[in-house]
C-alpha cells in the first residue's frame, strides 16, 4: 500500500474486478482525508473524501475506508475500467495550524488490463 | 469554467535564470498554493496564500518567491533556477478557508520545467 517510503506501489487487475489501493498515514490528528486520480500529463482530479468522525463514505463505482485505530485509508473501485488506470493518490489534514494544508503521499499506479 | 489555469505547459531554463510560474484561478477562492511533484515523491507543498496580500511557506519553499495582489492570481517564482528544481509544478485552490465542509483542492494542469 501507499505509504511515505521510496517505491512507488503498483497494482494491476484485469477490466471489470474490483480495486483496493491502500494508504498508510503516519499523523492521529488528521481530521480529513482525500484521495486524488491523476491521469498521465494531467494535475490530480478529487475522487472522494471523508472525515475522521467516519468510517465509510460511498461515491459512484468508489468507496473509501478509514481505520483511525491503525492509521489506515482505502480506496475500493468496483468494476474497474481501462479508463479507470492512473496515479492514485491520497492526501491528509491536520487540520489546527496546518489548516488547509494537504499532505501527500507518494502514490498508487493502478493499471488496468482488458 | 475555466477552473484553474496555469501557463506554461513547458518550460527549459538554464542555471541561474529567473521565470516565473503563471496560475490563475476563475473560482473565487480564497486559498490558493503551489505544490511540486517529483518522481516517487508525491506532492510536495512550496508556499500557500489564504487572501490577497498573505502568502506563506509550506514544506520546501527554498528558492521560490509567491505573491497575492488579487484573488484570481497567485505567481510562482524563480529567482536563480537550479537543476534541483527540475519538476513538474501545480497549483491547487480551495472554496473555503473558515468552513470544514469543502477543503478539496482543485488543481491546475501543470508546468513542467527542466533547468539544465
Amino acid at each position: 500500500g501507499e505509504s511515505v517510503g521510496l517505491h512507488l506501489p503498483t497494482l494491476s487487475v484485469q477490466e471489470g474486478d474490483n480495486s483496493i489501493i491502500n494508504c498508510a498515514y503516519s499523523n492521529s490528528a488528521s481530521d480529513y482525508f482525500i484521495w486524488y486520480k491523476q491521469e498521465s500529463g494531467k494535475g490530480p482530479q478529487f475522487i472522494i473524501d471523508i472525515r475522521s468522525n467516519m468510517d465509510k463514505r460511498q461515491g459512484q463505482r468508489v468507496t473509501v475506508l478509514l481505520n483511525k485505530t491503525v492509521k489506515h485509508l482505502s480506496l475500493q473501485i468496483a468494476a474497474t475500467q481501462p479508463g479507470d488506470s492512473a496515479v492514485y493518490f491520497c492526501a491528509e489534514n491536520a487540520g489546527g495550524t496546518s489548516y488547509g494544508k494537504l499532505t501527500f503521499g507518494q502514490g498508487t499506479i493502478l493499471t488496468v488490463h482488458p | 469554467n475555466a477552473g484553474v489555469t496555469q501557463t506554461p505547459k513547458f518550460q527549459v531554463l538554464k542555471t541561474g535564470q529567473s521565470m516565473t510560474l503563471q496560475c490563475a484561478q476563475d473560482m473565487n477562492h480564497e486559498y490558493m498554493s503551489w505544490y511540486r511533484q517529483d518522481p516517487g515523491m508525491g506532492l510536495r507543498l512550496i508556499h500557500y496564500s489564504v487572501g490577497a496580500g498573505i502568502t506563506d511557506q509550506g514544506e520546501v519553499p527554498n528558492g521560490y518567491n509567491v505573491s497575492r495582489s488579487t484573488t484570481e492570481d497567485f505567481p510562482l517564482r524563480l529567482l536563480s533556477a537550479a537543476p534541483s528544481q527540475t519538476s513538474v509544478y501545480f497549483c491547487a485552490s480551495r472554496q473555503t478557508l473558515t468552513g470544514r465542509s469543502n477543503e478539496k483542492l482543485f488543481f491546475g494542469s501543470g508546468t513542467q520545467l527542466s533547468v539544465l
